[in-house]
């Protein structure tokens, strides 16, 4: 199994150009989790998965959109990218917490930086 | 949500015991306490959960008072590598949304 896996690994960017991060894993979890981690600081959640179809908002929301549209797939997107936006994501998913207990799997992190 | 107090550092020795405190004195009856690991440029990674009493896997043990306002994760006999950032999450595990603090910077030295 490859567990969490994001992509791409890094990026830069410039100001208000768009992007979409890629996470997908393979433990037919269904729940996952879009973090970002700015230095020094513990992840923030930005949105959050309870299935296929359902997205909703996490602690930081603003200026990102996700979907998932497949089970194994979700998908951050940035539309008009800011430097504040610049930091580490990181993608997790779980099976639903009441189930198997609250046990996060994460993928290894994108780096992203906007100038 | 329940707030998280943790130590931001601490320094520790190879083959000591490590034991790292968190507050929590709003946690709520359905919360649990979970504890994660990060390592430089990697996700964190789960370490272990519990909601009363004493837990314990291969990796650490988990002590929470009776009041639960507060818990203790307990690191047997570190090594260098388990130089990390470890993070306390109080949360109902049925709500997706737990909040990670800024954790507690481990640091083994030989």
């Amino acid at each position: 199994n490859a567990g969490v896996t994001q992509t791409p690994k890094f990026r830069v960017l410039k100001t208000g150009q768009s992007m979409t991060l890629l996470c997908a894993q393979d433990m037919n979890h269904e729940y996952m989790y879009w973090y970002r981690q700015d230095p020094g600081m513990g992840l923030r959640l930005i949105h959050y998965s309870v299935g296929e179809g359902t997205t909703a908002k996490g602690e930081v929301p603003d200026g990102y959109n996700v979907s998932r549209l497949k089970k194994q797939n979700f998908l951050l997107g940035l539309e008009s990218a800011a430097p504040s936006q610049t930091s580490v994501y990181f993608c997790a998913s779980s099976y639903p917490p009441r189930q198997v207990g609250y046990e996060q799997y994460f993928g290894p992190g994108t780096r992203l930086t906007v100038t | 949500l329940a707030k998280t107090t943790q130590p931001i550092s601490m320094d520790s020795y190879e083959g000591q015991e490590v034991n790292i405190t968190c507050s929590h004195n709003n946690i709520a009856t359905n919360d649990y306490i979970t504890w994660y690991q990060q390592f430089p440029s990697q996700g964190p990674r789960f370490i272990i959960q519990g909601y009363k009493t004493k837990v314990t896997n291969e990796v650490a043990s988990l002590f929470i008072p009776a009041d639960r306002k507060s818990s203790t994760l307990s690191l047997p006999r570190v090594s260098l590598s388990d130089t990390a950032v470890y993070y306390c999450l109080v949360g109902d595990p049925q709500a997706p949304d737990m909040r990670f603090g800024a954790g507690t910077r481990l640091t083994v030295k030989p």
